[in-house]
């Protein structure tokens, strides 16, 4: 089946620890994207790419990395400089920029 | 920052009952989307639009974009208990040449039997 896949489903961090998120897809999409979700609140932008080995900052991107190795992967890091880290993030992707994206069905991470 | 207005941020209706909700903006926008996301799953698109005016169904969800273009509304018509989540709006602003989507908070839909 074609889609976008996340792992894991939930992740915990310990203080001071880099943990990353995988986002995979197979529908050979050029853009994807990264948004984090907290409670009450529209999903924010933390970084996206629209080409392989190119990614731009959004709207949160401190305390956060990515890489665009390859077209169907998108992994973003959550480094310790991140200072509230717990959220439900969620990776998306688009056919290309300016068109409709869509979602995997996300991780939420938590602090221990 | 969030530039999208979505009311009501929640609702409690009956099954049969129809469903109304809207997002407003200051800025204009060059297409509207809308998204519903059940509990510990991503957002699922519902629907595109993309000009002016476009009226929109899709099955029992029918979707607007507003005529000035800061604004859009989505209704659900015969709700039915699958119904249940929170519904997104998310509209590209046409001074992003990018096309970043910028979301609503969110509206929490509870149907009751």
């Amino acid at each position: 089946d074609g889609g976008i896949t996340q792992s894991p489903k939930y992740l915990f961090r310990k203080e001071g620890q880099n943990v990353t998120l995988s986002c995979e897809q197979n529908l050979n999409h050029d853009a994807m994207y990264w948004y984090r979700q907290d409670p009450g609140q529209g999903l924010r932008l933390i970084y996206y790419s629209q080409i392989v080995n190119d990614f731009q900052k959004g709207d949160i991107a401190e305390g956060y990395s990515v890489s665009r190795e390859k077209k169907e992967s998108f992994p973003l890091t959550v480094t310790s400089a991140q200072k509230n880290p717990t959220a439900f993030y969620l990776c998306a992707s688009s056919i290309a920029q300016n068109q409709p994206q869509h979602f995997g069905d996300g991780t939420r991470l938590s602090i221990l | 920052g969030q530039q999208l207005n979505q009311s009501p941020q929640s609702m409690f209706i009956q099954e049969g009952e129809d469903v109304s909700m809207n997002c407003t903006s200051s800025s204009i926008f060059n297409t509207w989307l809308w998204y519903k996301q059940d509990p510990g799953e991503g957002p699922v698109l519902l629907i595109a639009l993309y000009k002016a005016g476009e009226l929109t169904s899709n099955g029992r969800l029918t979707a607007q974009f507003g005529i000035t273009r800061k604004d859009s509304f989505l209704n659900i018509s015969a709700s039915i208990p699958s119904d249940v989540g929170i519904y997104f709006c998310a509209g590209q602003l046409s001074t992003d040449s990018w096309g970043k989507l910028q979301f609503g908070a969110g509206t929490q839909v509870v149907v009751t039997p």
